[in-house]
């Protein structure tokens, strides 16, 4: 079955104290990204991966790490968690297919980690 | 910079009415178009999305919707709701840049009274 898998889905933590969120795709997708979804806020993206050892920001990378060095994995690093990055996070894959019809494209979304830290 | 706004951080309706969810997008270059739905406690689902071509764009769950150019628009609709339609709806924009970057409205959350 075609999947995005995030582990843990629900995440317990203190201020400071290093964690890592897990992501992968088993559909050989190229592209991951990383979303953080806060209520009237919508989705916002973290970090985006083009390839493996090709990554780079989104629209709210401080206080994030990300790295690349599989294809299907794409994990998410909070060296220093704090408060303000309490949040729901989903991962998501993507491709592009190309043909007659045109380029057409489309993100599948990880279950989501909520994330609280304290 | 690409942006969405949609009206209305939560749309009531009853059962057997219609929904409409709104969305409007700006874009610079031809707009990748996206509506998609969160159900409590899980990822999000994609509903349906405009690419190229028709712009009368049907997905899944009797939902449809429209791309209209002239009025930068790709409302959201469905001619009878059902219950199990209570949900959150996102619609988002991409481009062609290549790099699969979304941008997401700030979601609608839809409620179905009996």
């Amino acid at each position: 079955e075609a999947q995005v898998t995030q582990n843990p889905r629900y995440l317990i933590t203190v201020t400071g104290k290093k964690l890592t969120v897990t992501c992968s795709q088993n559909m050989n997708h190229e592209y991951m990204s990383w979303y953080r979804q806060d209520p009237g806020l919508g989705l916002r993206q973290i970090y985006y991966s083009m390839n493996v050892e090709v990554t780079d920001k989104g629209d709210v990378p401080e206080g994030y790490k990300v790295s690349r060095k599989e294809k299907r994995n794409f994990p998410l690093i909070l060296e220093s968690p704090s408060p303000n990055q309490t949040s729901l996070y989903f991962c998501a894959s993507s491709h592009i297919r190309g043909g007659a019809s045109g380029r057409s494209y489309e993100q599948y979304f990880g279950p989501g980690t909520r994330l609280t830290v304290t | 910079a690409q942006s969405v706004t949609q009206l209305g951080s939560h749309v009531s309706v009853s059962e057997g009415a219609l929904v409409l969810l709104r969305c409007n997008y700006s874009s610079s270059v031809p707009p990748y178009l996206f509506w998609y739905v969160q159900y409590p406690n899980q990822g999000l689902q994609l509903l349906l999305k405009y690419t190229t071509g028709a712009t009368l764009v049907k997905g899944i769950n009797g939902f449809e919707a429209e791309f209209k150019k002239s009025e930068t628009s790709f409302h959201l609709t469905k001619p009878s709701a059902h219950m199990s339609d209570a949900a959150e709806y996102f619609c988002a924009v991409g481009d062609d840049t290549g790099f699969q970057k979304l941008v997401f409205g700030t979601g609608t959350r839809l409620l179905v009274s009996p």
